[in-house]
This record gives C-alpha cells, structure tokens and sequence, in this order.
C-alpha cells in the first residue's frame, strides 16, 4: 500500500519559511517523482513543483521560481517543500503527491499523480 | 500555461441517475507520442484528491465501472452511468501534456438530491 505522510499544521508569519516533509513508503522513492500540490481554502488545486529522486531533478512553477525548494533525502525516503518569503496568500493544504513519469535523464516526460498523502494545511499570519 | 475549463461548476444528480462533466484545455492535449494527457480526481469532502481516470479513459486500480472518460484533442468528458451517495465531491480535471507546470480545471461539485 502506498503511504506519503506528511509532517502536522504549522502557523508561519509574513516574510518567513516553511519547510514540509513528506516521507514515502515502498519503491516510491526509486521509481516515481515526488510532486508538490497546494490547495487554498476554497479553491482548486495549484501544481508548485516535482523533483524526480534518482536524478535530483526539478522543475518548478514559474510563479514559484525563486521561492520554492524541492530535495529529498535517499538515506531517510522523505521528500521536502521549502516555500520562502511567505505571504498572506500562501495559507493552503500543501500535499505531497506521487507522480509517474517514464524517459531518461535528458528526456523525462511526467506523466501524472497517482497518489496524494494527506496534506498538512499551512497558515501564514501575523 | 495550458487553461482548463469545467461545466458545471455545480450539479445535484438524484442517486441512481446518470451525471456528465466537461472540461475542455486551450490548447491540444495530444503529445507527439500520440498519448493524451488528461486526467480525472475526485477529491471527496474532507479528503485528498484520488486518480479516477488517466489519459482520457483509462479507469485506475479500484475505480468503479461507472465512471468513464472520453474526448479528444481539447474538449473531454467525465461520466457517471449511476450516481451513488459516495460519488459527492469536487471533481477536477487536470492536463500534464506541458509542463511546467500541471494544471487543474476549477472543479465541479457535484451532490446529491
């Protein structure tokens, strides 16, 4: 069965960072990428960013360049999401998902989520 | 960025009876590798979002017969053949065929009568 468990709620203030862990089970790890998906109160979900494991690989939203970090750890299994300078706007369910892809190094292509972990809902307030 | 849309936004379906969303992209989600990069979730109240279909039409491990895709180019649909108490939800649609980065339709609630 697939886990992805993400860390618990945190309250950030304006202009500070947020670190989110997301830690898989099984083969994830190996062979699939990990991807990072917030969703505001009220509104559909927003793609951040991926980073495939085995390559370190990323890409990243354009409207994110800049503030946001994807890594992971092989050693541990877990993937993280550091988002910077944070504003009022980025309180949301940030989740942690596992993505397919297929390809090599020079070409990956991603192909889609499979499976989503149960997000952790950061909230950004003075 | 690729634009998703979705009608409705909203539908109230009586159990038992059938339930059509569309979601149609700005552009073409056919890739050169002749695949069409368009999924369905479902995100039930409360809940995460889960794969319900993955390139236009292919049900995922679980998913119930009921639920069917179709479409092409950039105009698709999600189908309900019955709708049951455990189907409400936001359904959203979602393209990977550019990236980055993916995107998401703005979703369609669906309830019951």
């Amino acid at each position: 069965q697939v886990q992805l468990v993400q860390s618990g709620a945190e309250v950030k203030k304006p202009g500070s960072s947020v670190k989110v862990s997301c830690k898989a089970s099984g083969d994830t790890f190996k062979n699939y990428t990990f991807v990072w998906v917030r969703q505001a109160p009220g509104q559909g979900p927003e793609w951040m960013g991926r980073i495939i494991p085995i390559f370190g690989t990323t890409k990243y939203a354009q409207r994110f360049q800049g503030r946001v970090t994807i890594v992971t750890d092989e050693s541990t299994g877990t993937a993280y999401m550091e988002l910077s300078s944070l504003r009022s706007e980025d309180t949301a369910v940030y989740y942690c998902a596992r993505g397919l892809w297929f390809g090599d190094l020079y070409d990956p292509r991603d192909y889609y989520i499979d499976f989503w972990g149960q997000g952790r809902l950061v909230t950004v307030s003075s | 960025d690729i634009v998703m849309t979705q009608t409705p936004l909203s539908l109230s379906v009586t159990p038992g009876q059938p339930a059509s969303i569309s979601c149609k992209s700005s552009q073409s989600l056919l890739h050169g590798d002749g695949k069409t990069y368009l999924h369905w979730y479902l995100q039930k109240p409360g809940q995460s979002p889960q794969l319900l279909i993955y390139e236009v039409s292919n049900r995922f491990s679980g998913v119930p017969h009921r639920f069917s895709g179709s479409g092409s180019g950039t105009d698709f649909t999600l189908k309900i053949s019955r709708v049951e108490a455990e189907d409400v939800g936001v359904y959203y649609c979602m393209q990977s065929a550019q990236l980055p980065p993916f995107t998401f339709g703005p979703g369609t609630k669906v309830d019951i009568k």
